[in-house]
């Protein structure tokens, strides 16, 4: 089975500074899907980002981009002018093509400092 | 509207109870799942619907059994939990049924936050 590795449990960071979460996997398959979630403490699981892994340009969403290295089954988030509302609890997220499933880290609790 | 609503909010309940957590998505969507979701910990899928059918049973002790009466309202009926059922349950959905392993983007609710006393 697939394994995904957030190596931060938890980072701090000043707002209005960017912040770099970490997030590895182990695959042997070729073609996949990998996903940046938010879980803010409201509990509502959010969909920061998505990237196919035959594309090889990095995905971005407004202050939200993604540094995806293939070959080093790397996929980390990188958050620009970080904003009081981006702190929760970010995932990262692999789907697991045999079994049909999300495949989800154990997660990094991102603070923002005012 | 990418919206996923799940009733009730919180619910305590008794280890010899009955009761139903509710989902329900007007996307249009043909794919529903249930997570299990300790604190601090990520959700853990427990069953995932394809076209109103039960595709995917991770095996949840039989004490969950899940519903779906049509294509956007899901059940998850309860009975006789345990203590260490509490837990934040977690409602998704998907555009696509499970076919062909494409990976179609999850919706999620804000859960139904459950305690078993």
């Amino acid at each position: 089975a697939q394994t995904v590795t957030q190596s931060q449990p938890e980072m701090s960071v000043q707002e209005a500074e960017t912040v770099t979460l970490s997030c590895t996997y182990d695959t042997s398959e070729s073609d996949y899907y990998l996903f940046w979630y938010k879980q803010p403490p409201s509990r509502q699981m959010i969909l920061v980002i998505r990237q196919e892994a035959y594309k090889q340009q990095n995905a971005t969403e407004n202050r939200f981009s993604v540094n995806f290295q293939k070959a080093a089954k790397s996929f980390s988030l990188k958050i620009s002018d970080s904003q009081l509302g981006d702190a929760a609890m970010y995932f990262c997220a692999y789907w697991e093509k045999g079994a049909q499933k999300l495949v989800f880290g154990q997660g990094t609790r991102l603070t923002i400092n005012p | 509207d990418t919206e996923v609503t799940q009733t009730p909010k919180h619910l305590v309940m008794g280890m010899t109870n009955k009761k139903s957590l509710k989902c329900e998505q007007h996307m249009g969507h043909r794919a529903m799942y249930w997570y299990k979701q300790k604190a601090k910990k990520p959700p853990e899928l427990m069953f995932v619907y394809s076209y109103e059918k039960l595709s995917i049973n991770e095996s949840v002790p039989s004490r969950f059994s899940p519903e779906c009466p049509n294509s956007s309202l899901l059940n998850l009926h309860l009975h006789a939990l345990q203590p260490e059922d509490s837990a934040l349950y977690l409602c998704a959905s998907s555009q696509r049924g499970l076919a062909g392993g494409s990976a179609d983007t999850q919706y999620f609710g804000p859960g139904t936050r459950l305690t078993v006393l």
